[in-house]
């Protein structure tokens, strides 16, 4: 049991926008620590893909994107694209766990 | 350019040790965050230890007294040492660089990783 819940899979078709979300609680997201994404396509290491809630490292297109409210944070991304086919993990910080992460979220691109 | 690099992965039986290691490249491991980060097969990823630019050192509940990471300012390597494995420590290892806290008082994101090496605890 992740101490950040994720959806375990969304899907949509090409060109189409899907998000993920990631809920935490009051001792991690809601008290104000930052939130990051990762990508893991199949085979390899994660890679970071937004980080500080809603910035993008270099050569990260702009299609993907990332918010935070209160106790939740949510990556979005639109225009899907079959190379964005890849498991989606949400990462934060908790005063009582240290390093916290989402159980993972599997996009499927139909 | 900015590189980190696993070893040591192998079989070993459950009650045995090994140490992976995790060379880097285009950065001082001395005055940075490194951090463990473990995936079971078909799991998600879990933390195992991290290690501050000041030496200090911290690991979550589930590896604390048997998992210990160090570091070789003059080799630019961070090592875990992992001993009294359990069936449930086989997992990908991924080795990381962490870039240290942020103003809202976490860690900052982990934007390098290491390819991975793979650790089997069975008989």
């Amino acid at each position: 049991q992740s101490v950040l819940t994720q959806p375990p899979s969304v899907s949509g078709a090409p060109g189409q926008r899907v998000t993920i979300s990631c809920t935490g609680s009051i001792s991690n997201i809601g008290a104000g620590y930052d939130v990051h994404w990762y990508q893991q396509l199949p085979g390899t290491a994660p890679k970071v893909l937004i980080y500080d809630n809603n910035n993008r490292p270099s050569g990260v297109p702009d299609r993907f994107s990332g918010s935070k409210s209160g106790t939740s944070a949510s990556l979005a991304i639109t225009g899907l694209q079959a190379e964005d086919e890849a498991h989606y993990y949400c990462q934060s910080y908790d005063y009582t766990l240290s390093v916290v992460f989402g159980g993972g979220t599997r996009v499927t691109v139909l | 350019e900015v590189q980190v690099v696993e070893s040591g992965g192998d079989l070993v039986q459950p009650g045995g040790s090994l140490r992976l290691s995790c060379a880097a490249s285009g950065f001082p491991v001395s005055s940075n965050y490194m951090i463990w980060v473990r995936q079971a097969p078909g799991k998600g990823l879990e933390w195992v230890s991290i290690i501050y630019s000041g030496g200090g050192t911290y690991y979550p509940g589930s590896v604390k007294d048997r998992f210990t990471i160090s570091r070789d300012t003059s080799k630019n390597t961070v090592y875990l040492q992992m001993n009294s494995l359990r069936a449930e420590d086989t997992a990908v290892y991924y080795c990381a660089r962490v870039l240290g806290f942020s103003d809202a008082g976490g860690y900052r994101h982990f934007d390098y990783w290491g390819q991975g090496t793979l650790v089997t605890v069975s008989s």
